[in-house]
């Protein structure tokens, strides 16, 4: 079965800083994980993903996550945390019973602090 | 990247009356397409997963009969939530796959907040 945690519910940073959102996943096949970001009463807005190739994925807005298959992690960073930045962000996987749905990690909520 | 459209975004019934939300693809096909439930600070929970021309994949615990699922083209869903109750109160979400198949990221819909009094 595939599952993804995020073990922080809220990570606060100041702007300026880097910002780093944990994400560790378990798959029973191949490791497709994807990030996406929801704004208050908004759907969700794809950031990037990891299929296969370099470890580094960088995605939209700056954002960036490094697949680390040792640690079954697959953290989402950027250099530079903006206010704008603040949002919920979700980490998922692809789900390989049925339709291949993505199954997603509970979320972490991203306060930038100006 | 590809768009998917969800009307209407916000949505305030009586108990009893029934409410329809629809999910469309602008402009790529969609012969799959889920529905999502959110409840506050809460992760998406899958409800149900809608195949063009066939019957919609519930998941457990979901009345089938409560949420009432059509794809009834390639480019569109509907959720009909039947004699809705002050519990079905809750912010629901549609995406579609890309056609990049099961390596290709999923696209949402902007959400429909349902608020049953």
């Amino acid at each position: 079965a595939q599952s993804v945690a995020q073990p922080e519910d809220q990570v606060n940073v100041a702007e300026g800083n880097p910002l780093t959102v944990k994400c560790t996943y378990s798959v029973s096949g191949n490791p497709y994980l994807f990030w996406y970001v929801q704004y208050p009463n908004r759907g969700l807005q794809f950031l990037l993903k990891y299929i296969t190739g370099d470890n580094l994925v960088k995605g939209s807005y700056g954002f960036e996550a490094e697949f680390n298959k040792s640690q079954t992690s697959f953290h989402l960073k950027k250099p530079s945390a903006l206010v704008s930045d603040s949002a919920l962000y979700f980490c998922a996987v692809r789900d390989w019973g049925g339709a291949n749905n993505l199954f997603f990690g509970t979320g972490t909520r991203l306060t930038v602090i100006p | 990247g590809a768009v998917v459209s969800q009307h209407p975004s916000w949505v305030i019934c009586k108990s009893g009356t029934s409410v329809k939300i629809e999910c469309r693809s602008l402009d790529f096909q969609a012969t799959t397409m889920f529905w999502y439930r959110q409840f506050p600070k809460q992760s998406l929970m899958l409800m149900a997963t809608s195949n063009e021309g066939s019957k919609a994949t519930y998941e457990q615990g979901v009345e089938k009969d409560k949420f009432l699922i059509n794809h009834a083209s390639l480019t569109l869903s509907t959720l009909t939530v039947t004699s809705a109750h002050p519990e079905d109160s809750s912010f629901y979400i549609c995406s579609a796959r890309g056609l990049a198949g099961i390596t290709g990221e999923l696209f949402f819909g902007e959400g429909s907040r349902l608020t049953v009094l």
